[in-house]
C-alpha cells in the first residue's frame, strides 16, 4: 500500500527557515514525480514544487529562490527546505506522488507569524 | 505560466441530479506527441487531502465511481457527476500537469440543494 507521511511543520517567525519531510512507503520515490502542494487557510490548492524522476526540479514563482526540493533515496524521503519564510507561506503542506497526483499525505501545518 | 479557471464557484444540486463543473486553461494542455490532455480533477472533503478522480481529462482513477466522468480537450474541460450522492459534497479542483508550474483551478464547491 502506498503511503506518504509528512512531518516538520511548525510555528516559525517571518524570515525563518524550516525543513519539511515526506516519508514514502509502498513505492520508490525516484520512479515518480514527487510534488509539494500547499493550501492556505480557507483557500484553494497551490502547487509549490516538483522533483522529477530524473532529479530535475521546478518551482512556483512564489517560492523560487527561497524553497528547495530534494530527496533521499536511502530512506525514500522527500524534503522541502524553506527559507526567508513569509506570512503568506502559512498553510498546510502536502506531498503528492505522480504527475497527476494520485497519492497524497495528510499534510503538515506551517504557520509563519511573529 | 498556464492559468486555470473554473465555473461556477459553487453550485447546489438536488440528490440524484446531475452536477457539471467547467474548467478552462489559458493554453492548450493537449500534448501532440501522445494526443493526451494533461488535465486532472480532484475532490477534496473538509479536513482531508485531495483525492484524484480523473486524469488525462477523461480517465477515471481506480476505485472512483462511474457517476464521475470527465470530458473536453485543448483548453476546455468538464467534470460531470451523473447522479449526485450525499457523499459527493466537496470542493472540486482541476489541475494541468502539462507544464510546470502545475497550476490548479480555484475550486468549485458542490452542495446539496
Amino acid at each position: 500500500e502506498v503511503q506518504l507521511v509528512e512531518s516538520g511543520g511548525a510555528l516559525v517567525q517571518p524570515g525563518g527557515s524550516l525543513r519539511l519531510s515526506c516519508a514514502g512507503s509502498g513505492f520508490t520515490i525516484t520512479r515518480n514525480y514527487m510534488n509539494w502542494v500547499r493550501q492556505t487557510p480557507g483557500k484553494g490548492l497551490e502547487w509549490v514544487s516538483v522533483i522529477y524522476n530524473g532529479g530535475n526540479t521546478d518551482y512556483a514563482d512564489s517560492v523560487r529562490g527561497r524553497f528547495t526540493i530534494s530527496r533521499d533515496t536511502s530512506n525514500n524521503t522527500l524534503y522541502l527546505q524553506m527559507s526567508s519564510l513569509r506570512a503568506e507561506d502559512t498553510g498546510v503542506y502536502y506531498c503528492a506522488r505522480g504527475a497527476a497526483h494520485r497519492s497524497w499525505g495528510q499534510g503538515t501545518l506551517v504557520t509563519v507569524s511573529s | 505560466d498556464i492559468v486555470m479557471t473554473q465555473s461556477p464557484d459553487s453550485l447546489a444540486v438536488s440528490l440524484g441530479e446531475r452536477a457539471t463543473i467547467n474548467c478552462k486553461s489559458s493554453q492548450s494542455v493537449l500534448y501532440s506527441s501522445d494526443n493526451k490532455n494533461y488535465l486532472a480533477w480532484y475532490q477534496q472533503k473538509p479536513g482531508q487531502p485531495p483525492k484524484l478522480l480523473i486524469y488525462w481529462a477523461s480517465t477515471r482513477e481506480s476505485g472512483v465511481p462511474d457517476r464521475f466522468s470527465g470530458s473536453g480537450s485543448g483548453t476546455d474541460f468538464t467534470l460531470t457527476i451523473g447522479s449526485l450522492q450525499a457523499e459527493d459534497v466537496a470542493v472540486y479542483y482541476c489541475q494541468q500537469f502539462y507544464r510546470a508550474p502545475f497550476s490548479f483551478g480555484p475550486g468549485t464547491k458542490v452542495e446539496i440543494k
